[in-house]
């Protein structure tokens, strides 16, 4: 069975320096792995996501994740945070489940940015 | 393009009652699924649709019914309506089939049951 953590509820950064969330996943296959952004009242858009090519994924408005097996992590990253960024972000593991391919979601990590 | 969309965006009901929440992607995709979202449990599947005709229950499919009887539109049903049902139902569809590629959510519906 897959899990996703998110391993921070709430992470609070200043404006123009940089962002981690932290995620790590389980998995007995090969995940397809995603971020998702949700801003307040909205729906939920893709950021970015793995699917077993380049460890190293970019994503939109300057986000980016590195994939490591090793440690089964999944860390969000930007070098200098902007007002705009201020959101929840889930991490998404895709996996199969008894043979059928199942999306689970993180419980979410809540950014806010300090001006 | 439109996308997702769902209706209607605010909702309160009566336990007992029972309603039609709307969605409808016009990019032609097969598979389609409802969530909900409840604070500090991220999303869980209630239903989703892997094309016209064929559904099937997720982690959550108690108290909730779903027909496509269309491409375009997956209609979730709340049978009767409990306050454990109380949370932000969202739409998403995506263009291959069980769902892993890019899921495209709609804006939500916000549900209370009082």
């Amino acid at each position: 069975a897959q899990s996703v953590t998110q391993l921070d509820s709430h992470v609070s950064v200043s404006e123009g320096t940089p962002v981690l969330l932290r995620c790590n996943y389980s998995s007995s296959y090969s995940p397809s792995l995603f971020w998702y952004v949700q801003h307040p009242n909205k729906g939920l858009q893709l950021l970015l996501k793995y699917t077993s090519a380049a460890t190293l994924v970019k994503g939109i408005n300057g986000f980016e994740a590195e994939f490591k097996k090793s440690e089964t992590s999944f860390h969000l990253t930007k070098p200098s945070a902007h007002m705009s960024d201020a959101a929840e972000y889930f991490c998404v593991v895709s996996d199969l489940d008894f043979g059928n391919e199942k999306l689970t979601f993180g419980t979410g990590t809540r950014l806010t940015i300090i001006p | 393009n439109a996308g997702v969309t769902q209706t209607p965006k605010f909702q309160v009901l009566k336990t007992g009652q029972s309603m039609t929440l709307q969605c409808a992607q016009d990019m032609n995709h097969e598979y389609m699924s409802w969530y909900r979202q409840d604070p500090g449990m991220g999303l869980r599947l209630i239903h989703y649709s892997v094309g016209a005709g064929i559904t099937d229950q997720g982690e959550v499919p108690n108290g909730y019914n779903v027909s496509r009887s269309t491409t375009e539109d997956f209609p979730l049903r709340l049978l009767s309506a409990a306050p454990s049902q109380t949370s932000v139902y969202f739409c998403a569809s995506s263009s291959r089939d069980r769902g892993t590629d890019t899921q495209y959510f709609g804006p939500g519906t916000r549900l209370t049951v009082l």
